[in-house]
């Protein structure tokens, strides 16, 4: 597998407060994505980035934010979490072939 | 809105037997691609096929594109129990790596 982690993987936080997501990649790759995964929806783009400080909204961008100051590392940010935005969060990156390799994930629960 | 729709959304077929799953999108693509996903993993790249190719193969994969009708279609010949799993497509679009992905197809082999 290519190498990107995410972490946390579990997070457990109460309704107003913030969190951050961080993943992280070894393969130099210069695009890189967050999604959430929630039942019925499929996966759904909230960022991406196609190179360090160029960052762009997907889909269901309100409420979060990305930071991508190093090409190895893209951090979300949910500014004051809330019950809708518990969800699994993935990560992942492409190269120049275009596949695109996932983390394994972020399950986070806000209550 | 989310690009990629896949078609049917459950699948439930016999060891042995093909599987073929659709995919439609609505705009312009560079590329669309086949991912595969185990319960409760992240996501695992299968094959990508360009807008200018029609057809492609990988093992038991097979992949076509029809861009005229925006669709295309993955067909998993001899099926095995361990190909039970969700299958998304996910299209890429514009010039920056834009990825997008459908609500999957869920794929069960019995034995």
């Amino acid at each position: 597998d290519a190498g990107i982690t995410q972490s946390p993987r579990h997070k457990v936080t109460e309704t107003g407060t913030p969190v951050t997501l961080r993943c992280h990649q070894t393969e130099n790759h210069r695009y890189m994505y967050w999604y959430r995964q929630d039942p019925g929806h499929g996966l759904r783009l909230i960022h991406y980035s196609y190179g360090v400080k160029d960052t762009d909204k997907g889909e269901v961008s309100d409420g979060y934010s990305v930071s991508r100051s190093k090409t190895e590392d893209f951090l979300l940010t949910l500014e004051s979490a809330t019950s809708s935005q518990t969800s699994v969060y993935f990560c992942a990156s492409t190269g120049t072939g275009g596949e695109a390799f996932f983390g394994q994930g972020t399950r986070l629960t806000v209550v | 809105s989310q690009q990629g729709e896949e078609d049917p959304q459950a699948l439930s077929i016999q060891e042995g037997e093909n599987a073929t799953m659709n995919c439609s999108y609505k705009t312009s693509i560079n590329n669309l691609q086949w991912y595969r996903q185990n319960s409760g993993r992240g996501l695992v790249h299968l094959i990508l096929i360009r807008s200018n190719e029609r057809e492609k193969h990988s093992g038991r994969l097979r992949v076509t594109l029809d861009t005229s009708k925006k669709s295309s279609s993955l067909l998993i010949t001899a099926s095995r129990a361990a190909d039970t799993a969700s299958y998304f497509c996910a299209t890429e679009e514009g010039s920056q790596g834009n990825l997008i992905f459908g609500k999957g197809t869920k794929l069960s082999v019995k034995p």
